[in-house]
Protein backbone atom coordinates (compact mmCIF):
# COMPACT_ATOMS: atom_id res chain seq x y z
CA UNK A 1 0.00 0.00 0.00
CA UNK A 2 0.84 3.80 -0.06
CA UNK A 3 3.42 4.78 2.50
CA UNK A 4 5.65 7.79 3.62
CA UNK A 5 9.36 7.92 4.72
CA UNK A 6 10.32 10.98 6.41
CA UNK A 7 14.29 11.45 7.85
CA UNK A 8 14.11 10.84 11.84
CA UNK A 9 14.72 13.14 13.94
CA UNK A 10 15.11 14.85 15.83
CA UNK A 11 16.85 17.82 14.16
CA UNK A 12 19.13 20.53 16.13
CA UNK A 13 20.12 23.38 14.42
CA UNK A 14 21.56 27.03 14.93
CA UNK A 15 19.18 29.93 13.97
CA UNK A 16 19.44 31.02 10.42
CA UNK A 17 20.91 27.60 9.33
CA UNK A 18 19.92 25.68 6.30
CA UNK A 19 17.45 22.99 6.84
CA UNK A 20 16.52 19.94 4.73
CA UNK A 21 14.00 17.37 5.80
CA UNK A 22 13.82 14.56 3.66
CA UNK A 23 10.73 12.77 2.64
CA UNK A 24 10.07 10.27 0.02
CA UNK A 25 7.25 8.11 -0.97
CA UNK A 26 5.63 4.92 -2.60
CA UNK A 27 2.34 5.23 -4.15
CA UNK A 28 0.41 3.13 -6.93
CA UNK A 29 -1.62 6.35 -8.48
CA UNK A 30 -0.15 10.17 -8.40
CA UNK A 31 -1.02 11.29 -5.20
CA UNK A 32 -0.91 15.05 -3.85
CA UNK A 33 1.72 15.80 -1.11
CA UNK A 34 1.44 17.97 2.17
CA UNK A 35 3.80 19.42 4.56
CA UNK A 36 1.95 19.40 8.07
CA UNK A 37 3.54 20.89 11.01
CA UNK A 38 2.58 20.39 14.46
CA UNK A 39 3.85 22.97 17.51
CA UNK A 40 3.62 21.62 21.03
CA UNK A 41 0.03 21.28 22.36
CA UNK A 42 -1.28 22.17 19.37
CA UNK A 43 -3.26 20.21 16.18
CA UNK A 44 -1.77 19.95 12.80
CA UNK A 45 -1.17 23.03 10.17
CA UNK A 46 -1.01 22.58 6.74
CA UNK A 47 2.14 24.24 6.10
CA UNK A 48 2.66 23.84 2.03
CA UNK A 49 1.38 21.12 -0.75
CA UNK A 50 1.62 19.90 -4.11
CA UNK A 51 -0.83 18.15 -6.46
CA UNK A 52 1.35 17.17 -9.64
CA UNK A 53 4.90 16.14 -10.50
CA UNK A 54 7.30 19.14 -10.46
CA UNK A 55 4.88 21.69 -8.75
CA UNK A 56 6.45 23.52 -6.18
CA UNK A 57 4.72 24.30 -2.53
CA UNK A 58 6.20 27.23 -0.87
CA UNK A 59 4.68 29.05 2.51
CA UNK A 60 6.24 30.88 5.36
CA UNK A 61 10.11 30.54 3.69
CA UNK A 62 9.60 26.59 3.30
CA UNK A 63 9.98 25.11 0.21
CA UNK A 64 9.17 21.79 -0.98
CA UNK A 65 9.07 20.23 -4.86
CA UNK A 66 7.11 17.08 -5.82
CA UNK A 67 9.64 15.48 -7.43
CA UNK A 68 8.50 12.02 -9.22
CA UNK A 69 11.06 10.40 -10.67
CA UNK A 70 12.63 10.29 -7.47
CA UNK A 71 9.52 9.50 -5.47
CA UNK A 72 10.30 12.68 -3.26
CA UNK A 73 9.29 15.69 -1.68
CA UNK A 74 12.07 17.27 0.56
CA UNK A 75 11.16 20.48 3.04
CA UNK A 76 13.80 23.24 2.69
CA UNK A 77 14.21 26.27 4.63
CA UNK A 78 17.28 28.96 3.93
CA UNK A 79 17.33 30.45 7.27
CA UNK A 80 15.62 28.79 10.27
CA UNK A 81 14.37 30.87 13.48
CA UNK A 82 13.81 29.55 16.96
CA UNK A 83 9.77 30.09 16.02
CA UNK A 84 10.20 27.35 13.46
CA UNK A 85 10.55 25.08 16.29
CA UNK A 86 8.32 21.96 15.23
CA UNK A 87 7.32 18.56 14.73
CA UNK A 88 6.91 18.13 10.70
CA UNK A 89 4.80 15.62 8.91
CA UNK A 90 5.20 14.72 5.57
CA UNK A 91 1.71 13.16 4.28
CA UNK A 92 0.05 12.03 1.02
CA UNK A 93 -3.22 11.71 -0.63
CA UNK A 94 -4.51 8.96 -3.23
CA UNK A 95 -8.39 10.18 -3.42
CA UNK A 96 -10.72 7.90 -5.00
CA UNK A 97 -11.75 6.07 -1.80
CA UNK A 98 -8.31 6.30 -0.27
CA UNK A 99 -9.30 10.02 0.07
CA UNK A 100 -6.76 10.03 3.73
CA UNK A 101 -3.95 11.32 4.24
CA UNK A 102 -1.38 8.65 4.95
CA UNK A 103 1.57 10.11 7.38
CA UNK A 104 4.89 9.88 7.97
CA UNK A 105 6.85 9.62 11.40
CA UNK A 106 7.20 12.82 11.73
CA UNK A 107 10.40 14.97 12.12
CA UNK A 108 11.36 17.45 15.30
CA UNK A 109 13.49 20.14 14.52
CA UNK A 110 14.63 22.52 17.72
CA UNK A 111 16.43 25.42 16.28
CA UNK A 112 18.73 27.47 18.96
CA UNK A 113 19.37 31.18 19.08
CA UNK B 1 -13.57 31.99 8.95
CA UNK B 2 -13.74 29.95 12.31
CA UNK B 3 -11.70 26.90 12.00
CA UNK B 4 -12.09 23.29 13.25
CA UNK B 5 -13.33 23.09 16.75
CA UNK B 6 -13.36 19.63 18.86
CA UNK B 7 -14.28 19.29 22.34
CA UNK B 8 -13.36 18.63 24.61
CA UNK B 9 -9.61 19.46 24.80
CA UNK B 10 -8.69 16.91 27.61
CA UNK B 11 -10.39 13.77 29.04
CA UNK B 12 -9.69 11.33 31.91
CA UNK B 13 -11.17 7.82 31.44
CA UNK B 14 -11.32 4.66 33.21
CA UNK B 15 -10.40 1.61 31.31
CA UNK B 16 -13.97 0.10 30.25
CA UNK B 17 -15.56 2.86 30.51
CA UNK B 18 -16.91 4.52 26.77
CA UNK B 19 -16.33 8.14 25.82
CA UNK B 20 -17.79 10.35 23.21
CA UNK B 21 -15.68 13.11 20.95
CA UNK B 22 -16.93 15.92 19.35
CA UNK B 23 -15.73 18.11 16.19
CA UNK B 24 -16.96 21.29 14.13
CA UNK B 25 -15.95 21.58 10.82
CA UNK B 26 -15.26 24.82 9.03
CA UNK B 27 -18.30 26.41 7.20
CA UNK B 28 -18.83 24.96 4.29
CA UNK B 29 -17.28 21.92 4.53
CA UNK B 30 -19.07 18.55 4.35
CA UNK B 31 -16.34 15.82 4.91
CA UNK B 32 -14.74 15.57 8.09
CA UNK B 33 -11.68 12.19 9.31
CA UNK B 34 -10.72 11.63 12.55
CA UNK B 35 -7.08 10.47 13.16
CA UNK B 36 -5.26 8.86 16.62
CA UNK B 37 -1.44 10.17 17.47
CA UNK B 38 0.37 7.84 19.82
CA UNK B 39 3.83 8.39 20.35
CA UNK B 40 4.53 4.59 19.07
CA UNK B 41 1.89 4.35 16.35
CA UNK B 42 2.43 7.98 15.06
CA UNK B 43 -1.02 9.41 12.97
CA UNK B 44 -3.03 6.98 11.74
CA UNK B 45 -6.72 7.42 10.20
CA UNK B 46 -9.65 6.31 11.63
CA UNK B 47 -12.56 6.79 9.26
CA UNK B 48 -14.02 9.63 6.83
CA UNK B 49 -17.25 11.02 7.10
CA UNK B 50 -19.16 12.70 4.02
CA UNK B 51 -22.60 14.05 3.88
CA UNK B 52 -23.61 11.62 6.82
CA UNK B 53 -22.59 8.48 5.37
CA UNK B 54 -18.73 6.85 5.84
CA UNK B 55 -17.01 6.97 2.94
CA UNK B 56 -13.79 5.43 3.87
CA UNK B 57 -12.87 3.90 7.37
CA UNK B 58 -9.14 2.56 8.61
CA UNK B 59 -7.89 -0.77 9.86
CA UNK B 60 -9.05 -0.17 13.75
CA UNK B 61 -11.15 -2.33 15.89
CA UNK B 62 -15.14 -1.96 16.06
CA UNK B 63 -14.70 -0.44 19.76
CA UNK B 64 -14.48 3.16 17.50
CA UNK B 65 -17.57 4.49 15.62
CA UNK B 66 -18.37 7.53 14.67
CA UNK B 67 -20.83 9.40 13.03
CA UNK B 68 -22.17 13.00 11.12
CA UNK B 69 -24.85 15.36 11.32
CA UNK B 70 -26.76 16.97 8.91
CA UNK B 71 -25.00 20.21 10.46
CA UNK B 72 -21.50 18.37 9.48
CA UNK B 73 -20.49 18.22 12.51
CA UNK B 74 -18.88 14.93 13.84
CA UNK B 75 -18.55 12.70 16.87
CA UNK B 76 -16.46 9.82 17.52
CA UNK B 77 -17.15 7.08 20.08
CA UNK B 78 -14.85 4.47 22.22
CA UNK B 79 -16.34 2.15 23.88
CA UNK B 80 -14.99 -0.31 26.52
CA UNK B 81 -11.93 1.80 26.95
CA UNK B 82 -8.15 0.10 26.90
CA UNK B 83 -4.61 1.83 28.39
CA UNK B 84 -3.82 1.86 24.53
CA UNK B 85 -6.74 4.29 23.57
CA UNK B 86 -4.61 7.21 24.91
CA UNK B 87 -3.78 8.96 22.48
CA UNK B 88 -4.20 12.68 20.87
CA UNK B 89 -7.62 12.41 18.56
CA UNK B 90 -7.52 14.60 15.69
CA UNK B 91 -10.22 16.10 13.46
CA UNK B 92 -10.35 17.13 10.55
CA UNK B 93 -12.51 18.80 7.47
CA UNK B 94 -12.36 19.30 3.83
CA UNK B 95 -14.92 20.62 1.61
CA UNK B 96 -15.06 16.93 0.45
CA UNK B 97 -16.90 16.84 -3.00
CA UNK B 98 -13.77 15.72 -4.79
CA UNK B 99 -13.28 12.63 -2.85
CA UNK B 100 -10.12 13.17 -4.46
CA UNK B 101 -6.41 13.80 -3.75
CA UNK B 102 -6.52 17.22 -4.17
CA UNK B 103 -8.63 18.10 -1.42
CA UNK B 104 -6.66 19.49 1.56
CA UNK B 105 -7.26 18.67 5.03
CA UNK B 106 -7.40 21.41 8.06
CA UNK B 107 -7.17 19.98 11.83
CA UNK B 108 -8.31 20.80 14.60
CA UNK B 109 -6.26 20.96 18.12
CA UNK B 110 -7.16 17.92 19.29
CA UNK B 111 -8.63 16.15 22.03
CA UNK B 112 -6.53 14.23 24.76
CA UNK B 113 -7.81 11.12 26.09
CA UNK B 114 -5.87 9.57 29.01
CA UNK B 115 -7.36 5.67 29.76
CA UNK B 116 -6.67 4.80 33.54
Amino acid sequence: GDSVTQMEGPVTLSEEAFLTINCTYTATGYPSLFWYVQYPGEGLQLLLKATKADDKGSNKGFEATYRKETTSFHLEKGSVQVSDSAVYFCALSSGGSQGNLIFGKGTKLSVKP
Amino acid sequence: KAGVTQTPRYLIKTRGQQVTLSCSPISGHRSVSWYQQTPGQGLQFLFEYFSETQRNKGNFPGRFSGRQFSNSRSEMNVSTLELGDSALYLCASSLGSSGGRTDTQYFGPGTRLTVL
